[in-house]
């Protein structure tokens, strides 16, 4: 079974420019969640989805970061303009079903986003 | 709001020997799950154990337990004849049984704990 795809693995670039990440999750599951890591903490969940709607995006800065999930699949998470402080890792996760709370969240490798 | 307190930035055991963990966490909910992940340098977060907080037997998966207080609010990790592969960035992580509106199924992380295993 393939895991969760994510894609750049890195990514650069200066402040104020635009930035996008794409993470496809593990087919079959219905529940998708974008993660901020900043150097030195623990993953802060920014968005969650529920197929192609949004159930959670409460601490997702609304006025820079946006994120879809269009036919309920991939994801895409953008950052316009980006800021000093965002530099960090950005993880993707899926699970099965977002209200059987014990099933397993897993995980993709992260885009570790560098913004100078 | 729930909150996750992991007090040992870094940790360090020998081959073969046994390592402990610490995790304490903050709730006024009496059902949820608790969670140990592990991330190495590849930053892949890959799940080592789970804890439901109504069972009272802590969990177990080989070579990793845990030590599960639930008065206390202390879910510590346990690492038995430590490897080379067991160095890495561990997490422990909170999850509502229930939830609220969209906090059902969100993860509430740690600061992590560095590990390091030398040969």
């Amino acid at each position: 079974e393939a895991g969760v795809a994510q894609s750049p693995r890195y990514k650069i670039i200066e402040k104020r420019q635009s930035v996008a990440f794409w993470c496809n999750p593990i087919s079959g599951h219905a529940t998708l969640y974008w993660y901020q890591q900043i150097l030195g903490q623990g993953p802060k969940l920014l968005i969650q989805f529920q197929n192609n709607g949004v159930v959670d995006d409460s601490q997702l800065p609304k006025d820079r970061f946006s994120a879809e999930r269009l036919k309920g699949v991939d994801s895409t998470l953008k950052i316009q303009p980006a800021k000093l402080e965002d530099s960090a890792v950005y993880l993707c996760a899926s699970s099965l079903r977002r209200d059987l709370t014990h099933h397993e969240q897993f995980f993709g490798p992260g885009t570790r986003l560098t913004v100078l | 709001a729930q909150t996750v307190t992991q007090s040992q930035p870094e940790m360090s055991v020998q081959e073969a020997e046994t390592v402990t963990l610490s995790c304490t966490y903050d709730t006024s909910e009496s059902d949820y799950y608790l969670f140990w992940y592990k991330q190495p340098p590849s930053r892949q977060m890959i799940l080592v154990i789970r804890q439901e907080a109504y069972k009272q037997q802590n969990a177990t998966e080989n070579r990793f337990s845990v030590n599960f207080q639930k008065a206390a609010k202390s879910f510590s990790l346990k690492i038995s004849d430590s490897q080379l592969g067991d160095a890495a960035m561990y997490f422990c992580a909170y999850r509502s049984a229930f939830g609220y509106g969209g906090s059902q199924g969100n993860l509430i992380f740690g600061k992590g704990t560095k590990l390091s295993v030398k040969p």
